[in-house]
């Protein structure tokens, strides 16, 4: 079983539409939790982190629930320019900077 | 100028012939890592260096070494390329702590190697 699990999709939706994406990991000893964004060709960079209390960040929302070991990420009104893949990635407890990535949901938004 | 710098930017070599990847970074940060990035297997962790006198082995090591010359410069070597190497390469900076800021890592542009 992978460490960090994503349904790798293609999720095609329409600008506007409100979509998300699942993540679930596998060591209970995860401490930290992120999503990064990866468009085509180029380097992943941080998205958003993810706290227990879940946070937004715009048109981003990021939960957590840790007793299931799953996150989330939910996009609201859709952009074109949101088209890329997001990547779960998590820190487990006692590896300081150290993460594990998922392989990443890709994201498809279109006129 | 970008922060993280990654030379080459594509290489196309033949087996067992002997290739360096290099990482530079002005970010002033003294964590320094080395990924690939296959196609259905997402980043995998190589080596990863937390200063310059301390090196680690991430979880796909094997037919690769690094060198950290300086806190801003971390190498990749492969002694002798083989066709499983090819991939994308990316380096990776984070500042150090525990807490969440020490985390988030900054990535270079990446260097596609291909491997015949």
């Amino acid at each position: 079983r992978k460490e960090v699990e994503q349904d790798p999709g293609p999720f095609n939706v329409p600008e506007g539409a409100t979509v998300a994406f699942n993540c679930t990991y596998s060591n209970s000893a995860s401490q930290s939790f992120f999503w990064y964004r990866q468009d085509c060709r180029k380097e992943p960079k941080l998205l958003m982190s993810v706290y227990s209390s879940g946070n937004e960040d715009g048109r981003f929302t990021a939960q957590l629930n840790r007793a299931s070991q799953y996150i989330s990420l939910l996009i609201r009104d859709s952009k074109l320019s949101d088209s890329a893949t997001y990547l779960c990635v998590v820190n487990y407890a006692g590896t300081a900077s150290k993460l594990t990535f998922g392989t990443g949901t890709r994201l498809q938004v279109t006129l | 100028d970008a922060d993280v710098t990654q030379t080459p930017r594509n290489r196309i070599t033949k087996t067992g012939k002997r290739i360096m990847l290099e990482c530079s970074q002005t970010k002033g940060h003294d964590r320094m890592y080395w990924y690939r990035q296959d196609p259905g297997l997402g980043l995998r962790l190589i080596y990863y260096s937390f200063d310059v006198k301390d090196i680690n082995k991430g979880e796909i090591s094997d037919g690769y070494s690094v060198s950290r010359q300086a806190q801003a410069k971390f190498s990749l070597s492969l002694e002798s390329a083989i066709p499983n190497q090819t991939a994308l390469y990316f380096c990776a900076t984070s500042d150090s702590g525990l807490d969440r800021a020490g985390n988030e890592q900054f990535f270079g542009p990446g260097t596609r190697l291909t491997v015949l």
